[in-house]
C-alpha cells in the first residue's frame, strides 16, 4: 500500500495571506490527524478527522480549521498567517480508532514559512 | 488536561552502550503508548508501541516496558549503533476520545 501522502511539500507565504494544506492517508485508513511541529515544541495536536467528521481538536485559534471528505482525504487550512505559524505539518492516518486499529502513521510533511 | 511529559531532552551514549528514555502521563484513560524516532528531516516512524494489558514488549535491540500504577512508560535500547541517532517521541492515546498527546521528544545521539 502507498503510504500516507502530503502536497505541497514546502510552501512559502507572507503575513496576512492563507494556506491549504492536503493529506492523502493510506487506503482504507478512515482517521486522519493534523500536527504541528517546530523546534523545541515538539508534536503540537492540531486536530482529528474520522469520517468527514471533526473528532477531536487541539488548542489552536480558530485561524486553522481543517475538513475531510468522503474518501478520507483530509485538508487543513490556516488564514491570515502569522511569522509563528512557520513550521513543519504533519498528518497521520489510522484505520478507525479501536483497538489493534490504533496506529498511526505519518506522511512527510509540508513545511511552511511565513514571511 | 491531558499530558505527556518526556524525559531526557537530549541523550548522548557511547556506541554499544544502552539508552533508555521515560514518559509520563496523566489520563488513566490511556491504553495504548507508541514510540516514533524521526530522522533528521524525515517523517515520524513507529518503532515500537505497546498497549495498557501489556507490561513489557521487545523487538531485537528495542524494548517497552509500561508501569500503568505510576503511569509511566520507558523506551530502552541495547547496544547502540550511530544509526540510532534521532529524536524519539512518545505518545499516550486515550482509549475515550482516540486523541493523541505526544512528548517533547528526546535527542538521542550516540557517539562512535
Amino acid at each position: 500500500k502507498a503510504g500516507v501522502t502530503q502536497t505541497p511539500r514546502y510552501l512559502i507565504k507572507t503575513r496576512g495571506q492563507q494556506v491549504t494544506l492536503s493529506c492523502s492517508p493510506i487506503s482504507g485508513h478512515r482517521s486522519v490527524s493534523w500536527y504541528q511541529q517546530t523546534p523545541g515544541q515538539g508534536l503540537q495536536f492540531l486536530f482529528e478527522y474520522f469520517s468527514e467528521t471533526q473528532r477531536n481538536k487541539g488548542n489552536f485559534p480558530g485561524r486553522f480549521s481543517g475538513r475531510q471528505f468522503s474518501n478520507s482525504r483530509s485538508e487543513m487550512n490556516v488564514s491570515t498567517l502569522e511569522l509563528g505559524d512557520s513550521a513543519l505539518y504533519l498528518c497521520a492516518s489510522s484505520l478507525a480508532g479501536g483497538t489493534n486499529q490504533e496506529t498511526q502513521y505519518f506522511g512527510p510533511g509540508t513545511r511552511l514559512l511565513v514571511l | 488536561g491531558e499530558n505527556v511529559e518526556q524525559h531526557p531532552s537530549t541523550l548522548s551514549v557511547q556506541e554499544g552502550d544502552s539508552a533508555v528514555i521515560k514518559c509520563t502521563y496523566s489520563d488513566s484513560a490511556s491504553n495504548y503508548f507508541p514510540w516514533y524516532k524521526q530522522e533528521l528531516g524525515k517523517r515520524p516512524q513507529l518503532i515500537i508501541d505497546i498497549r495498557s494489558n501489556v507490561g513489557e514488549k521487545k523487538d531485537q535491540r528495542i524494548a517497552v516496558t509500561l508501569n500503568k500504577t505510576a503511569k509511566h512508560f520507558s523506551l530502552h535500547i541495547t547496544e547502540t549503533q550511530p544509526e540510532d541517532s534521532a529524536v524519539y517521541f512518545c505518545a499516550a492515546r486515550d482509549s475515550g476520545t482516540y486523541k493523541y498527546i505526544f512528548g517533547t521528544g528526546t535527542r538521542l545521539k550516540v557517539l562512535a
